[in-house]
């Protein structure tokens, strides 16, 4: 059974600061996800790396996959308070599903 | 921007009634999902459809729920009785043929009381 662990659950930080959230998970994938949540809100889709050493980046967000560690991370650099989130990994199993972190919920304090 | 639709947005309803959730996705996407989120955690599939098959309900608990999507198009997810432990977020999302990458609608909010 895929698991997918997520920390920090919970992520408090100053502005201006950088901070790394850290997805990992238990079985052989390729296929990585991050998502955003505001709250009661539905999921956004922020990045979708599909093999070993991808990168990608938008804005102040930057997320990795190592597909041979089981690891992905999200990057915030210099945050702002327009970050403050739940942000989910969600990692690809058979028949085209996903698996889902618990969620890391960020606060940004000015 | 093509988009998956839902309804209601919120539904409060009182233990033992019966409550149905509709899901639109977007246009030619052959899978469609269902989830349920309970506050703070992550989502949990329910179902999972391709066209009008079920692929994998295994942890639709089917003593009260049922879902269905019979022209292969918009999915209807009912609960009868609901009870209180199934408060939650429910969400639907749909991706094209061959792709992992999920869409999901706004969700439903539902308070069982």
């Amino acid at each position: 059974e895929l698991k997918v662990e997520q920390n920090p659950l919970f992520l408090s930080m100053q502005e201006g600061k950088n901070y790394t959230i850290y997805c990992n998970y238990s079985t052989t994938s390729d296929r990585l996800y991050w998502y955003r949540q505001d709250p009661g809100k539905s999921l956004e889709s922020l990045f979708v790396l599909l093999s070993n050493g991808a990168v990608k980046q938008e804005g102040r967000l930057m997320a990795s996959l190592d597909t041979k560690a089981r690891l992905s991370t999200l990057h915030i650099t210099a945050a702002v308070h327009d970050l403050s989130a739940t942000y989910f990994c969600a990692v690809g199993a058979g028949s085209y599903q996903l698996t889902f972190g618990k969620g890391t919920k960020l606060s940004v304090i000015p | 921007e093509a988009e998956v639709a839902q309804s209601p947005r919120y539904k409060i309803t009182e233990k033992s009634q019966a409550v149905a959730f509709w899901c639109d996705p977007i246009s030619g996407h052959a899978t469609l999902y269902w989830y349920r989120q309970i506050l703070g955690q992550g989502p949990e599939l329910l179902v999972q459809f391709q066209d009008e098959s079920v692929v994998d309900d295994s942890q639709l608990p089917k003593d009260r729920f049922s879902a269905e999507r019979l022209k292969g198009v918009d999915s209807t997810l009912k609960i009868q009785p609901a009870e209180l432990g199934d408060s939650a977020m429910y969400l639907c999302a749909s991706s094209p043929v061959g792709n992992n990458e999920q869409f999901f609608g706004p969700g439903t909010r539902l308070t069982v009381l």
